[in-house]
């Protein structure tokens, strides 16, 4: 529907297992972001890239990797997270990433839980 | 670095009364975005307003830009349960254009 897609859904995973969330946005868009919803904060910017290249990192641990290997996708990857880390991680797209063409377009996100 | 506030946290109206919220910046803005998520889902892009002053309508949906720009406010004529969700404002603003989401007010509304 909004051209923004995420596998999985839904991820549960140890804290010491390796796994990756994937976006795919289907609108040409320029622009690419990761988003972290938990219940206690707001929606928090992660990371964005623009034109494949990464334009902000927001203070994230080290145990968040993205990469974002061309203008329509994006992976996020995680190893060694903490129960904390638990949320919905949401992915977006732009048409561009500054001025007045960067509304956002959310994909349906995953929902990870950390044991 | 630029804050974006929103008010109310909660609000919980009978259908068919009004529903207002609002967004205050601590900067002055370029535009302003404004976004609805439903209860499981994810965030929906609404609109934006650009101008100062700016009034913009979507059916029961107002949406306002303050002459400084550093306020805006969405306001809902005889809410529906269809409009229960979260609404959010996000603020493009200071020397970067970056985009801030404000906390959002959660509207939940009784039959």
């Amino acid at each position: 529907e909004t051209g923004v897609t995420q596998t999985p859904r839904h991820l549960v995973m140890g804290m010491t297992n390796k796994k990756s969330l994937k976006c795919e946005q289907h609108l040409g868009h320029n622009a690419m972001y990761w988003y972290k919803q938990s219940a206690k904060k707001p929606l928090e910017l992660m990371f964005v890239y623009s034109l494949e290249e990464r334009v902000e990192n927001n203070s994230v641990p080290s145990r968040f990797s993205p990469e974002c290997p061309n203008s329509s996708h994006l992976f996020l990857h995680l190893h060694t997270l903490q129960p904390e880390d638990s949320a919905l991680y949401l992915c977006a797209s732009s048409p561009k990433y500054m001025g007045s063409y960067n509304e956002q377009f959310f994909g349906p996100g995953t929902r990870l839980t950390v044991l | 670095g630029q804050q974006v506030m929103q008010i109310p946290q909660y609000q919980h109206v009978q259908e068919g009364e009004d529903f207002t919220t609002y967004c205050n910046s601590s900067t002055t803005l370029s535009n302003i975005q404004w976004y609805k998520q439903r209860p499981g889902g994810h965030p929906v892009f609404l609109i934006q307003l650009v101008k100062s002053g700016e009034v913009k309508k979507q059916k029961r949906l107002t949406f306002q830009f303050g002459e400084a720009k550093k306020n805006s406010s969405l306001h809902i004529t005889a809410t529906q349960t269809t409009d229960v969700g979260t609404y959010f404002c996000a603020g493009v603003g200071g020397s970067n254009y970056k985009l801030t989401f404000g906390k959002g007010t959660l509207l939940t509304v009784n039959p």
